[in-house]
């Protein structure tokens, strides 16, 4: 089974803070998304990877940045956290069938 | 633009059928999803069909297609307490593009 590990379950930041969301896969697969989640807004893609040091943007990349530095990690980076980045944040992988594996999910609180 | 849209809330009891519908605008969707995301965790493929089918059953759940209305349906046999838990349509074109709906929290009363 796939594997999709984000460091933080729960992460509770302050306004202006740099943060940092860790994602790891272990099945080789290219393409890694992270995506938020917010009630009755379902999942909206923030950006995508589909190779090393590749990125896309998504529907909302405004005030975040990704790297994907090796092919089994794919950061998602807040440079300067606010209040309207609260929320639920899901990593996910896909290795060509488009069926999407999720991490757990990360839910950051920025106070 | 592409768009799929499904009711936020179901409630049913133990044992009786659930059903969860969804509508879709693209018509070049390729896959259709239905993910379940239990309580604090993240989201799990539950089930999927190809856009050339019409219905595909796989133990208590069902899907129904139907291209024409661009609707899609999840039905859930004999609903248990444990499947509690939101739902999510999803649909894909092919590529990396998947689009979700809102989530339809289905709550089982015992």
């Amino acid at each position: 089974d796939v594997k999709v590990t984000q460091s933080s379950r729960y992460l509770v930041k302050r306004t202006g803070e740099k943060v940092f969301l860790e994602c790891v896969q272990d099945m080789d697969h290219e393409n890694m998304f992270w995506y938020r989640q917010d009630p009755g807004l379902g999942l909206r893609l923030i950006y995508f990877s589909y190779d090393v040091k590749m990125k896309e943007k998504g529907d909302i990349p405004e005030g975040y940045s990704v790297s994907r530095e090796k092919k089994e990690r794919f950061s998602l980076i807040l440079e300067s956290a606010s209040t309207n980045q609260t929320s639920m944040y899901l990593c996910a992988t896909h290795g060509g069938s488009e069926k999407l594996f999720f991490g757990s999910g990360t839910q950051l609180s920025v106070l | 633009g592409e768009d799929v849209e499904q009711s936020l809330f179901l409630s049913v009891r133990e044992g009786d059928s659930s059903v969860i519908n969804c509508t879709y605008t693209d018509s070049s969707s390729t896959y259709l999803y239905w993910y379940k995301q239990e309580p604090g965790a993240g989201l799990q493929l539950l089930t999927y069909i190809f856009s050339n089918m019409d219905m595909k059953q796989d133990q208590r759940l069902t899907v129904l297609l139907n291209k024409k209305d661009k609707h899609l349906s999840l039905r859930i046999a004999d609903t248990q307490t444990g499947d509690s838990a939101i739902y999510f349509c999803a649909e894909t074109t092919g590529g990396f593009k998947t689009i979700f709906g809102a989530g339809t929290r289905l709550f089982v009363k015992a």
